[in-house]
């Protein structure tokens, strides 16, 4: 079974353009989280969605991103116009429906999008 | 104050010590406790959960959690050269919840 694919594995853009991440998830997996991780920082958690809803935004830094989740099969992730803080480790994961009781749903991840802002 | 705190500092083991990871964290609300391996180049793979408070033991790998102290352990024994990757703690409220992470600790395991 195919895991979790990222493209581009990495980008480089200079101030102002705009990039597109994709992400692939694992067929089947009804959540889809997106985090990212800047460099010296910890990884953290920008946006959650469950099919082709968004159920949690909470950690979008601001309104320059953009994240759609087109049938609730593979997601985007836009930054436009893209500015130096951008820069960093853009991870996706996806997980399964979620079950009650104790059970965590495992969260698997991306290899991830090095995306470098000039 | 940050959500989870882990001392990014590397650590570097001869072959075949036991290797020592901690992290602490400041809500009280976490109920599932993982731990993810990464490998350089590579995404976060999970490598051991534990829900609430209590020990739990995976081959080499054992995983320790005191809710009481807010602080969360992971051990492993026998350290072989491919244990070498970096260790993530990772924090949620439910089992279908964004994550918390630690900034991660860096282990060479030294042949």
């Amino acid at each position: 079974e195919a895991g979790v694919t990222q493209f581009p594995s990495h980008s480089v853009i200079e101030k102002g353009q705009t990039v597109t991440l994709r992400c692939d998830p694992i067929s089947g997996h009804d959540n889809l989280y997106w985090y990212r991780r800047v460099m010296g920082k910890e990884i953290k958690f920008l946006l959650h969605f469950v099919k082709e809803s968004k159920q949690d935004e909470s950690g979008m830094p601001n309104n320059r991103f953009l994240a759609e989740r087109t049938g609730g099969t593979y997601s985007t992730l836009k930054v436009q116009p893209a500015e130096l803080e951008d820069s960093g480790v853009y991870f996706c994961a996806s997980s399964q429906e979620g079950r009650r009781g104790l059970t965590y749903n495992e969260q698997f991840f991306g290899p991830g999008t090095r995306l470098t802002v000039l | 104050q940050k959500e989870v705190e882990q001392d990014p500092g590397p650590l570097s083991v001869p072959e075949g010590a036991i290797v020592s990871l901690n992290c602490t964290y400041s809500n009280s609300a976490f109920q599932y406790f993982m731990w993810y391996r990464q490998y350089s180049r590579k995404g976060p793979e999970l490598l051991m959960y534990t829900y609430s408070s209590g020990n739990k033991e995976d081959g080499r790998f054992t995983a320790q959690v005191d809710k009481s102290s807010k602080y969360i352990s992971l051990f492993i024994r026998d350290s072989q050269p491919s244990d070498s990757a970096t260790y993530l703690c990772a924090m949620s409220l439910y089992g279908n919840n964004r994550l918390a992470f630690g900034k991660g600790n860096q282990v060479v395991v030294i042949p």
